[in-house]
């Protein structure tokens, strides 16, 4: 089963616009949260990570909202542009576990 | 330069001809680990090592092997690839079990005909 839901599988947004994309897990026990940002021919990068304890948490023109009652979690790109195509991974991590469960991936496009 | 070195960057092969992608860090990282991508499906973590000599499964480990005799490398082994195992395959390290973020390989793209 998939224990972390990405949405959407793909998203088109014009040059400066607001890039949202969503995720949502079901195992309490996951107490780290990372996005990962991947271009094509390359790895996985962290972009952004954010501990459940934090409701929010923003570095640049990217913001992790959380909502611990929900298992939600979700990444929010502003005044995206052109450079921050690419395919978008939220991930869970359990400490107790050292596992790191992946998103089904989020392929962004930014439009000129 | 800290990176995580993958080899080959791609390969054809056919069903049940062994075969070994290589992964090294030069990060002196504890944790390694290697994960296979595929599409609607994210990563999946196929194997990991939390140390020299010690190994564990992670979430789809059939058909596969690793070995962790030095602490920079970890090679993934296929004994008789199948072609579902044709995929994007990344190896991945960080300082220790419990540390994030994980540091990833450029991938491997295999392909089992």
């Amino acid at each position: 089963q998939q224990q972390v839901k990405q949405s959407p599988q793909s998203l088109i947004v014009q040059k400066g616009g607001i890039s949202i994309i969503n995720c949502a897990y079901e195992n309490t026990a996951f107490d780290y949260f990372p996005w990962y940002q991947q271009f094509p021919g390359k790895g996985p990068a962290l972009l952004i990570a954010i501990r459940p304890d934090v409701s929010e948490k923003k570095e640049g023109r990217f913001t992790i909202s959380f909502n611990k009652s929900a298992k939600q979690f979700s990444l929010h790109i502003m005044d995206s542009q052109p450079g921050d195509s690419a395919t978008y991974f939220c991930a869970a991590y359990s400490g107790n576990t050292g596992k790191l469960i992946f998103g089904q991936g989020t392929t962004l496009q930014v439009k000129p | 330069e800290a990176q995580v070195t993958q080899n080959p960057r791609y390969l054809i092969t056919v069903t049940g001809k062994k075969l070994t992608v290589t992964c090294s860090q030069n990060m002196n990282h504890e944790y390694m680990s290697w994960y296979r991508q595929d599409p609607g499906l994210g990563l999946r973590q196929i194997y990991y090592s939390m140390n020299v000599e010690v190994t564990d499964k992670g979430d789809v480990p059939e058909g596969y092997k690793v070995s962790r005799k030095e602490k920079r490398n970890f090679p993934l082994i296929l004994e008789s690839p199948s072609p579902n195992q044709t995929s994007l395959y990344f190896c991945a390290s960080s300082v220790r079990w419990g540390n994030q973020p994980q540091h990833f390989g450029d991938g491997t793209r295999l392909s089992i005909l």
